[in-house]
C-alpha cells in the first residue's frame, strides 16, 4: 500500500527566508512523487513531479524538491520564498486501482505562511 | 480554454435534501475524479471514471453517486445530504493513466454545508 506523510501541518516564514516543506512515503511499487499547490480559494495546481532520472526535481516559481530513497523522502525546498507562495501545498504518491490505473494518494497538506 | 469548471461553487442544504454538483472539463480528457477535502486529511478521493460510461468508487464513496454520460462532464450526486458531508468538494481531470503524462487537472472547488 501507499501512503503519504507530511510532517508539518503549519509552517510560519518571514519573507526572503528559505523554507522546507517535508514529505515522507511509503510505496510498494515503482515510486512517483508529486507536489501540489493550491492558494486561497482555488484547485490544485502542480507544481512539480519526480518520475524517473535526477533525484533533483526543479518545478515552477522557484521550488524544487530532492527525492531520497534511502530516506524515503520528498522534501519541497525553496531558497527564497514571497508573501504570494502562501499557500497549502500538498505531497502525493502514485498509487493503484484494483484495476492496474494509476491514482494518487495525498498527505494531509501543509499550511506554508509567509510574513512580511 | 476554461479547463475544469465546477457547479455551483457554494450551496447551503438541509439534512435529507438532495443535490447534483456537475464537473465540466473542456481537455478531451479520459479519467475523471471526485475528491472531498477536510481539514486536516488531505483530498480523499470519492469516485472517480476512466472514461464516458464508466465510474468506479475510491476511498470514501458511501451516499455518493456519480455518472459520467459524456466524456466531458461527471456528475456527483448526493440523495440524503448528511452534516457528515459537509467539505469542499474537488473535481480533476487527466489525460489519461499513463505516467508519462501524468498530472491532474482541478477544479476551482464547491464550498459544501449541510446543517
Amino acid at each position: 500500500a501507499q501512503s503519504v506523510t507530511q510532517l508539518d501541518s503549519q509552517v510560519p516564514v518571514f519573507e526572503e527566508a528559505p523554507v522546507e516543506l517535508r514529505c515522507n512515503y511509503s510505496s510498494s511499487v515503482s515510486v512517483y512523487l508529486f507536489w501540489y499547490v493550491q492558494y486561497p480559494n482555488q484547485g490544485l495546481q502542480l507544481l512539480l513531479k519526480y518520475l524517473s532520472g535526477s533525484t533533483l526535481v526543479k518545478g515552477i516559481n522557484g521550488f524544487e524538491a530532492e527525492f531520497n530513497k534511502s530516506q524515503t523522502s520528498f522534501h519541497l525546498r525553496k531558497p527564497s520564498v514571497h508573501i504570494s507562495d502562501t499557500a497549502e501545498y500538498f505531497c502525493a504518491v502514485r498509487g493503484r486501482f484494483g484495476g492496474g490505473y494509476n491514482k494518487l494518494i495525498f498527505g494531509a497538506g501543509t499550511r506554508l505562511a509567509v510574513h512580511p | 480554454n476554461a479547463g475544469v469548471t465546477q457547479t455551483p461553487k457554494f450551496r447551503v442544504l438541509k439534512t435529507g435534501q438532495s443535490m447534483t454538483l456537475l464537473c465540466a472539463q473542456d481537455m478531451n480528457h479520459e479519467y475523471m475524479y471526485w475528491y472531498r477535502q477536510d481539514p486536516g486529511m488531505g483530498l480523499r478521493l470519492i469516485h472517480y471514471s476512466v472514461g464516458e460510461g464508466t465510474t468506479a468508487k475510491g476511498e470514501v464513496p458511501d451516499g455518493y453517486n456519480v455518472s459520467r454520460l459524456k466524456k466531458q462532464n461527471f456528475l456527483l450526486g448526493l440523495e440524503s445530504a448528511a452534516p457528515s458531508q459537509t467539505s469542499v468538494y474537488f473535481c480533476a481531470s487527466s489525460r489519461d493513466g499513463s505516467l508519462s503524462s501524468y498530472e491532474q487537472y482541478f477544479g476551482p472547488g464547491t464550498r459544501l454545508t449541510v446543517t
